[in-house]
């Protein structure tokens, strides 16, 4: 089945500490994205990424790093420079521009 | 002023009704439009989406786009409770190579 893979579902982060979300796409998309979800808001552009190797800032990069070594991942690290990081944080990815995106799971940040 | 405006909710309309979601944009550059449904706790799925003036009709969904007053729509004709959930409007530039959601308008619809 092709599709899009978010992990883990949910995960804990202790101040101070960076973390790393997953997300896997087979869907042969080249471009990905990633965004935050705070809730009752709608979705927030953190970094996206038209090619492998190349990656631009969104609209809320700060305390966010990413990477695209390979073109069906596209991880992102959320550091301890990311002050309120508790949110759903959601991965999409697309074939190309003004196309539909597909969305993973998602994966629920908390701050303990 | 935000790039992408939904009208505020939420929005209730008894079952068998029509429920018409709005949302504005300011970059008249944007053209092509995008509506997903979020269940809550899930994540979005696309609706419809729209690149012309007028309206595109799929089923029990019409969305419609009108790039003089800067306004797209989404009517759900027939509503059921299964289309309760939160619609996110999106819209996008010809060569901006991202969306840009608005804060979505939540949808419940009564038995």
């Amino acid at each position: 089945d092709g599709g899009i893979t978010q992990s883990p579902k949910y995960l804990f982060r202790k101040e101070g500490q960076n973390v790393t979300l997953s997300c896997e796409q087979n869907l042969n998309h080249d471009a990905m994205y990633w965004y935050r979800q705070d809730p009752g808001q709608g979705l927030r552009l953190i970094y996206y990424s038209q090619i492998v190797n190349d990656f631009q800032k969104g609209d809320i990069a700060e305390g966010y790093s990413v990477s695209r070594e390979k073109k069906e991942s596209f991880p992102l690290t959320v550091t301890s420079a990311q002050k309120n990081p508790t949110a759903f944080y959601l991965c999409a990815s697309r074939e190309t521009k003004n196309t539909e995106a597909f969305f993973g799971q998602g994966t629920r940040l908390t701050v303990v | 002023q935000k790039e992408v405006e939904q009208n505020s909710g939420p929005l209730s309309v008894p079952e068998g009704a029509i429920a018409s979601l709005n949302c504005t944009y300011s970059d008249r550059g944007s053209q092509s439009f995008f509506w997903y449904r979020q269940y809550s706790g899930k994540s979005p799925e696309l609706i419809m989406f729209i690149y012309s003036n007028g309206d595109k009709e799929d089923g029990r969904f019409t969305a419609q786009l009108n790039k003089a007053s800067q306004y797209v729509s989404l009517l759900i004709r027939d509503s059921q409770p299964s289309d309760s959930a939160t619609y996110l409007c999106a819209g996008e530039g010809a060569n901006a190579g991202k969306s840009t959601f608005g804060d979505g308008t939540t949808l419940t619809v009564k038995p």
